[in-house]
């Protein structure tokens, strides 16, 4: 069964970068997309973007200034970083394994960064 | 950007009732339509991708019909467990975009 698990920081300082990781077990990272989506609170989800197994990205056009993923060298993980943080950028994050067709099948649980000094 | 239109915002049934829940997108995306079950604290369950196809291991109560710009999620007969919130998504294009999700609640 695969498992997808956000970890990172809960609390992150306006300015700062947002940095999380996704640990996947279960799958090997190779030859899947990769996604990051989060839920602000009271609001509705927010696609950030996905990396492909083999490096490329495609980000969100309202964050992609701002936005980095990148997989890791175990290639079991995967990683967003966010630069510039505000309070808008509070949100459950999750990440995701999304398949050719776009639809993702295995999440996380999501983790809440909350950005406050 | 594609918008996605979920209706309603929540309902209120009974276990073996009938529910349906709509997705209207703001421009044709075929059948590039998913439907997603989330409870609170779990990660979000795939239910049904390309409008009507459904996901290894879901329970056949849950059907997806439509395409082009209007779709449904029906439950042909609810659930204690269904009791959920439920979101669409579209894959047609990039940034993909979720619908603002419907919450089912007891009646």
């Amino acid at each position: 069964q695969v498992q997808l698990q956000e970890s990172g920081p809960g609390l992150v300082k306006p300015s700062e970068t947002l940095s999380l990781t996704c640990s996947v077990s279960g799958a090997s990272i190779t030859a899947y997309y990769w996604s990051w989506i989060r839920q602000p609170p009271g609001k509705g989800l927010e696609w950030i973007g996905y990396i492909y197994y083999s490096g490329s990205t495609n980000y969100n056009p309202s964050l992609k200034s701002r936005v980095t993923i990148s997989v890791g060298t175990s290639r079991q993980h995967f990683s967003l970083k966010l630069t510039s943080v505000t309070a808008a950028d509070t949100a459950v994050y999750y990440c995701a394994r999304e398949l050719v067709s776009g639809y993702s099948d295995f999440w996380g649980q999501g983790t809440l960064v909350t950005v406050s000094s | 950007d594609i918008q996605m239109t979920q209706s309603p915002s929540s309902l209120s049934a009974s276990v073996g009732d009938r529910v349906s829940i709509t997705c209207r997108a703001s421009q044709s995306i075929s059948s590039y339509l998913n439907w997603y079950q989330h409870k609170p604290g779990k990660a979000p369950r795939l239910l049904i991708y390309a409008a009507s196809s459904l996901q290894s291991g879901v329970p056949s109560r849950f059907s997806g019909s439509g395409s082009g710009t209007d779709f449904t999620l029906t439950i042909s007969s609810l659930q204690p467990e269904d009791f959920a919130t439920y979101f669409c998504q579209q894959s047609h294009s990039t940034p993909r975009t979720f619908g603002q999700g419907t919450k089912v609640e007891i009646k």
